[in-house]
């Protein structure tokens, strides 16, 4: 069974600082994404990660997988307001139909 | 492209009241999911179907119930509504069965009485 841990659950920083959101994934994953979920509203994908070393990047943000820690980042780079979110990530396999979520981040930018 | 569409957006239900959330894609997937998001919880996977005429039971199905009749409609059914039903309900569709991502509908924010 696959279990996703994401931490911290809660990050409240301020603008132009840098931070990493943690994923850690219990069995081997297909595949590892990064969502966002703006407040009352649906989830957008950000990122899909395939293979060890996979970097993505999206302006101020970068997301990496390493599969053999079991691992996954999400780094924001000099952060802005508008990044404020929840942000969620998601792994598939492990028996499990669809995609299994970790709890989310929900990050707060303060100016 | 409406991509996936779910109605009612919000509902407030009495305890022990049927009540179906509808959910089309328009989008020709394969797989279509329910998820309940809850705070601290984040989602849970309710129900699936991989294809028409299949469904599947995921996290947490007890109390729910789905069809899928056809490729685009995938609705989930509380048969008697209890309070710990009170959630955000997604609905998704992907592609492909296994790991493809995932398309979100809006939601239906449910609340029972």
């Amino acid at each position: 069974e696959l279990k996703v841990e994401q931490n911290p659950l809660f990050l409240s920083m301020q603008e132009g600082k840098n931070y990493t959101i943690y994923c850690n994934y219990s069995t081997t994953s297909d595949r590892l994404y990064w969502y966002r979920q703006d407040p009352g509203k649906s989830l957008e994908s950000l990122f899909v990660l395939l293979s060890n070393g996979a970097v993505k990047q999206e302006g101020r943000l970068m997301a990496s997988l390493d599969t053999k820690a079991r691992l996954s980042t999400l780094h924001i780079t000099a952060a802005v307001h508008d990044l404020s979110a929840t942000y969620f990530c998601a792994g598939s396999g492990g028996g499990a139909d669809g995609l299994t979520f970790g709890k989310g981040t929900h990050l707060i930018i303060q100016p | 492209i409406a991509g996936i569409t779910q109605a009612p957006t919000s509902q407030i239900l009495a305890a022990g009241r049927r009540m179906t959330l509808r959910c089309t894609q328009d989008m020709r997937h394969n797989a279509m999911y329910w998820y309940r998001q809850d705070l601290g919880l984040g989602l849970r996977l309710i129900h699936y179907s991989n294809t028409a005429g299949t469904t599947g039971k995921g996290e947490v199905p007890d109390g729910y119930s789905v069809s899928r009749a056809n490729t685009d409609d995938f609705p989930l059914t509380l048969a008697s509504a209890v309070p710990s039903q009170t959630s955000v309900y997604f609905c998704a569709s992907s592609a492909t069965r296994s790991g493809g991502e995932l398309f979100f509908g809006e939601g239906s924010r449910l609340t029972v009485l």
